[in-house]
């Protein structure tokens, strides 16, 4: 089945490690994003890319880096984790950038302890 | 303050009754307005959108666009115990070439049966 796929499903990561999480799409869309959802905060944009090459910083990106080498392939890196960065991540995309509707992935469950 | 605002929940409504729910916008410049289901647990899947001021009508749900209070809505008629969700408001704001979908919080609704 086309889409988004992310993993992992849910990682426990220890304080001040490093991790990657992992977003693939098979739709050939041109745009990417990350969101973190938590609690009564909705979905926040962390980072995004218009494009294969390029990237932006979204609203909290401050702890979170990103890299848009191929259309495919969009992972989040976190360098340092710390424990307000438990949340649960999306990855999301369209076809280009604005006005259509985006597809998720089936998120990742992060906790930093 | 917040791109985008949803009236605070939980919703509670009775089986067959209307679910209204509500969403502001900041960008007086968004062109394209979303919502978003989301099931405990899911991601988001998107069930409605709207681009022009007026209502729009797709089976038991109905969205309403007023551009110019900012203002767009989501009626779900009948409501049925399997529209228990969070839903969420989204829209596309442009700043210079860079587009940004922005989510609100999330109104959760549940029909007790």
């Amino acid at each position: 089945t086309a889409g988004i796929t992310q993993a992992p499903t849910s990682q426990i990561l220890a304080a001040g490690r490093s991790m990657t999480l992992r977003c693939t799409q098979d739709m050939r869309h041109n745009a990417m994003y990350w969101y973190r959802q938590d609690l009564g905060l909705g979905l926040r944009l962390i980072h995004y890319s218009n494009t294969a090459g390029t990237t932006g910083k979204g609203e909290v990106p401050d702890g979170y880096s990103v890299s848009r080498a191929n259309t495919d392939d969009f992972p989040l890196t976190l360098a340092s984790a710390v424990p307000s960065q438990t949340s649960v991540y999306f990855c999301a995309s369209t076809p280009g950038p604005g006005n259509t509707e985006a597809f998720f992935g089936q998120g990742t469950r992060l906790t930093v302890v | 303050q917040k791109e985008v605002e949803q009236n605070s929940g939980p919703l509670s409504v009775p089986e067959g009754a209307i679910a209204s729910l509500n969403c502001t916008y900041s960008d007086r410049g968004s062109q394209s307005f979303f919502w978003y289901r989301q099931y405990s647990g899911k991601s988001p899947e998107l069930i409605m959108f709207i681009y022009s001021n007026g209502d729009k009508e797709d089976g038991r749900f109905t969205a309403q666009l007023n551009k110019a209070s900012q203002y767009v809505s989501l009626l779900i008629r009948d409501s049925q115990p399997s529209d228990s969700a969070t839903y969420l408001c989204a829209v596309w704001g442009r700043r210079s070439n860079d587009y940004k979908l922005s989510f609100g919080a999330g109104t959760t609704v549940t029909v007790r049966a």
